[in-house]
């Protein structure tokens, strides 16, 4: 499977500050997801991204508190914009590797803590 | 509705026994695939094992096998002889559909101890 690699692996924020996280993959991949994982929960969707095109947003999230960029096939960007404690979450990126399964494979997760 | 159910919060297991952990799954698609990933507290998630709709045959990932029973919609995972790095949160998952473009719906969880 691809490796897939996350930047930062953890951070501390301020309230009403941003964070932009990688997610760099060492294959070209077509589509990219990000999933949000607060405290003690599952793993929501946040976005899918498609190099090339806008991406998009499952119900309850929105591009000017989430923006995502892709601009090629092995990386992709998402902002955490005017952050919250209740935005304290594991964020990871995901990629579809195995077409035959269609089986979507995991970074290592960005640890995000907002005091 | 729920689309996928995780009863079990807790479970826990002797090392070297085995355990199941339930899964059940709601959808009208004939296509679907279903996933089990493990989460260890570094909060990677860690693919196991996969299940598509038409397979016939139980998949099995050597400690991990699944448990399919399509009438019943379930998807249960079976993981034999327990160690003690099986301690982790399992997550199943289905995605709607095929193609890979479609998202992943994810249960609640189940948290696995496996105790010396």
């Amino acid at each position: 499977s691809a490796v897939i690699s996350q930047k930062p692996s953890r951070d501390i924020c301020q309230r009403g500050t941003s964070l932009t996280i990688q997610c760099q993959v060492d294959s070209q991949v077509t589509m990219m997801f990000w999933y949000r994982q607060q405290p003690g929960q599952s793993l929501t969707l946040i976005a899918t991204a498609n190099q090339g095109s806008e991406a998009t947003y499952e119900s309850g999230f929105v591009i000017d508190k989430f923006p995502i960029s892709r601009p090629n096939l092995t990386f992709s960007t998402l902002t955490v914009s005017n952050m919250s404690p209740e935005d304290s979450s594991i964020y990871l990126c995901s990629v579809v590797q195995t077409h035959l399964t269609d089986t979507q494979y995991f970074g290592p997760g960005t640890r995000l803590t907002v005091l | 509705a729920q689309k996928i159910t995780q009863t079990q919060p807790g479970m826990f297991v002797q090392e070297k026994e085995a355990v199941t952990l339930d899964c059940t799954y709601d959808t009208s698609d004939q296509s679907y695939g279903l996933f089990w990933y493990k989460q260890p507290s570094s909060g990677e998630m860690i693919f196991l094992i996969y299940q598509g709709s038409y397979d016939e045959q139980n998949a099995t990932e050597g400690r991990y096998s699944l448990n399919f029973q399509k009438a019943r919609k379930s998807a249960n995972l079976v993981i034999s002889a327990s160690q003690l790095g099986d301690s982790a949160m399992y997550f199943c998952a289905m995605r709607e559909g095929s193609g890979g473009y479609n998202k992943l719906i994810f249960g609640a969880g189940t948290r696995l101890a496996v105790h010396p």
